[in-house]
């Protein structure tokens, strides 16, 4: 098991562009969640699927952002004309769910993306 | 924002000291769990409370759940160099779902 995964690390980018990160979770996992985390703050959970479906989005997903999961395996968080605002480290997280405990969530080494 | 209120904010320790933080929250939470994260990384899961009163350990960390399901101190005994880094508390509402992050304590070691 290598853990959950995240690619790229860093991005740079220029506001305006579009930028996509990928996160492959711990492989038996069902469930999938993005967080995001500035500095100095704890992270700040954005939207989580349960195979492929997305079963819930925080108010934080404004119409800029948006995520897939298309076959339950990896996902992707695509952030539409960027803004200087989302700069920040992207964090992907995978837990079992079995509708009973344990329900800990594993973190990836996450995505740090500066808009320029 | 963050609903969960963690502190202190930073500590600065002697090697070989005892920690101890804590997390407080206006609402009632169904699982605590307790995080480390080193610079440019993820946070690492370090111990996870499932039920009001529980005490668990991990090496020489020990956390508690609140009877009030409100609150969760962790305890880090003998601390050492590699002990550096932030730790953030985190609640779940409903099993599984989304967690609420503290704003962390960072955490200073001197050898």
């Amino acid at each position: 098991d290598t853990g959950v995964s995240q690619d790229p690390r860093h991005k740079i980018t220029k506001r305006g562009q579009n930028v996509t990160f990928r996160c492959d979770p711990i492989s038996e996992h069902n469930r999938l969640y993005w967080y995001r985390q500035t500095l100095g703050q704890g992270p700040e959970f954005l939207t989580y699927f349960q195979n492929e479906a997305q079963l819930e989005k925080s108010r934080l997903l404004s119409d800029r952002f948006s995520a897939e999961r298309p076959k339950g395996s990896f996902s992707t968080l695509e952030i539409q004309r960027t803004e200087q605002g989302d700069s920040a480290m992207y964090l992907c997280a995978s837990s079992h769910y079995s509708g009973r405990p344990p329900y800990e969530q594993y973190f990836g080494p996450g995505t740090r993306l500066t808009v320029t | 924002g963050q609903q969960l209120n963690q502190s202190p904010q930073s500590m600065f320790i002697q090697e070989g000291e005892d920690v101890s933080m804590n997390c407080t929250s206006s609402s009632i939470f169904n699982t605590w769990l307790w995080y480390k994260q080193d610079p440019g990384e993820g946070p690492v899961l370090l111990i996870a409370l499932y039920k009001a009163g529980e005490l668990t350990s991990n090496g020489r960390l020990t956390a508690q759940f609140g009877i009030t399901r409100k609150d969760s101190f962790l305890n880090i005994s003998a601390s050492i160099p590699s002990d550096v880094g932030i730790y953030f508390c985190a609640g779940q509402l409903t099993n599984n779902n989304d967690m609420r992050f503290g704003a962390g304590t960072r955490l200073t070691v001197k050898p």
